[in-house]
């Protein structure tokens, strides 16, 4: 079975700084989808960044970026110029490409944004 | 686009009692996902259906547990008799053939006494 962890249960960083999230996965799939959601105090979930296995571009949103290593089954997510609406709880989820489209997700990173 | 809509928002009930949560997901999608969130577990696939068919239910918990769609605009999950482990926040997502990405509801927090 697929699993993913999230070894930092809370970061913080200071406003306009940098800071970057760990997710590591653990699949015998090839093929597969990585994403990094955004659950904010709102409860509502946001997908922040997604990356497919088989690019070996890291994949960037504006001031999202992630470092995906596929051989060490890595997926981080690098956060630029950290704005205080990017605190929140940040998960990490992973899903195969074909078969079950069920996503599975790590256990979250609360990160505080400090003015 | 009004997005996933679930409701209630928030649902308080006594152990014993049925409940039935409700989730109208985007117009045009064609999957439809149940996830429940909990402080221990953290966010669970229950149950999911492509084309109103339910695909996989691996996840649902027990016989307590039951989720229908009997159309493409509207599913519900409901939970008889309801315990108070099955406390948490229930989220409702939904996804378009060939786009990845799922979209999530606002969530039902759900409380049994």
């Amino acid at each position: 079975a697929q699993t993913v962890t999230q070894s930092q249960p809370e970061m913080s960083v200071q406003e306009a700084e940098t800071v970057t999230l760990s997710c590591t996965y653990d699949t015998s799939e090839s093929d597969y989808y990585l994403f990094w959601y955004k659950q904010p105090p709102s409860r509502q979930m946001i997908l922040v960044i997604r990356q497919e296995a088989y690019k070996q571009q890291n994949a960037t949103e504006n001031r999202f970026s992630v470092n995906f290593q596929k051989a060490a089954k890595s997926f981080s997510l690098k956060i630029s110029d950290s704005q205080l609406g990017d605190a929140a709880m940040y998960f990490c989820a992973y899903r195969r490409r074909g078969g079950s489209e069920k996503l599975v997700f790590g256990k979250g990173t609360k990160l505080t944004v400090n003015p | 686009d009004a997005g996933v809509i679930q409701s209630p928002r928030h649902e308080v009930t006594e152990m014993g009692q049925e409940v039935t949560l409700r989730c109208k997901p985007i117009s045009g999608h064609n999957s439809l996902f149940w996830y429940r969130q909990t402080m221990m577990r953290g966010l669970e696939l229950l149950i999911y259906f492509n084309n109103n068919v339910p695909i996989d239910d691996s996840g649902m918990p027990e016989d307590r547990f039951s989720a229908k769609m009997p159309n493409a605009s509207f599913s519900t999950l409901k939970i008889q008799p309801s315990e108070p482990r099955d406390s948490a926040v229930y989220f409702c997502a939904s996804r378009s053939r060939g786009v990845n990405e799922q979209f999530f509801g606002p969530g039902t927090r759900l409380t049994v006494l």
